[in-house]
């Protein structure tokens, strides 16, 4: 079953904040979130394995709820390079990615 | 990091022709390659799983006979689209990953089919 995200789409300035949520009716085993540019693959963010995790590098960090059913994708002091397409992804033994937002960020 | 090639990045055919799309592990040995296809503005969607001296597993809605997977060796994946049509037009990225349920699996740069 394929994550809900939310928004589908975000626009920014330069040095702002975002949120990206992405839920499922039912338990996630994990979740993974990626960012997409156009045109190319997409590109690895991080994973979270457990209820109640936080992880975060750089200005982009990650919750994962105790029910495990959300995850949030925190964007701080966004930067023009933070654009791109987001999806979160669950897998058990094969990776289905979340329906996606696109964040766009402007000078 | 670990890297995955496709060949090639892009390609044009006529309708009716048949496409092979190569997916390889650069630097190291793939337990599982996966084939994903994206229409514009979409997510990615899975079409099917591979996995090395076995038949592929289809994702429900995907037509084993358009889309044949060939995964002849740990390093190599092959799709090939079959009498291919203009609405098989799209984005086909393949994934590579070296263990179980949950590691990190890493995507090819992905193909560009243009169908005419």
């Amino acid at each position: 079953q394929q994550p809900v995200q939310s928004p589908q789409a975000v626009i920014l300035r330069e040095g702002e904040d975002a949120v990206i949520n992405c839920s499922s009716s039912k338990a996630l085993y994990s979740v993974h979130w990626y960012r997409q540019k156009h045109g190319e693959a997409p590109v690895f963010l991080m994973i979270l394995l457990k209820g109640g995790e936080q992880k975060g590098h750089d200005k982009i960090s990650a919750s994962f709820n105790e029910k495990k059913q959300q995850s949030s994708l925190y964007l701080t002091a966004s930067q023009l390079s933070y654009s791109g397409t987001y999806f979160c992804g669950t897998d058990t033994d094969k990776l289905i990615f979340g329906t996606g937002t696109r964040l766009q960020v402007f000078p | 990091g670990a890297v995955v090639s496709q060949h090639p990045s892009w390609v044009i055919c006529k309708s009716g022709t048949s496409v092979k799309i190569e997916c390889r592990s650069l630097d190291f040995q793939a337990t599982t390659m996966f084939w994903y296809r994206q229409f514009p503005k979409q997510s990615l969607m899975l079409m099917a799983t591979s996995n090395e001296g076995s038949k592929a597993t289809y994702e429900q809605g995907v037509e084993k006979d358009k889309f044949l997977i060939n995964h002849a060796s740990l390093t190599l994946s092959t799709l090939t689209v079959t009498s291919a049509h203009p609405e098989d037009s799209s984005f086909y990225i393949c994934s590579a990953k070296q263990g179980g349920a949950h590691s990190e699996q890493f995507f090819g740069p992905g193909t560009r089919l243009t169908v005419l």
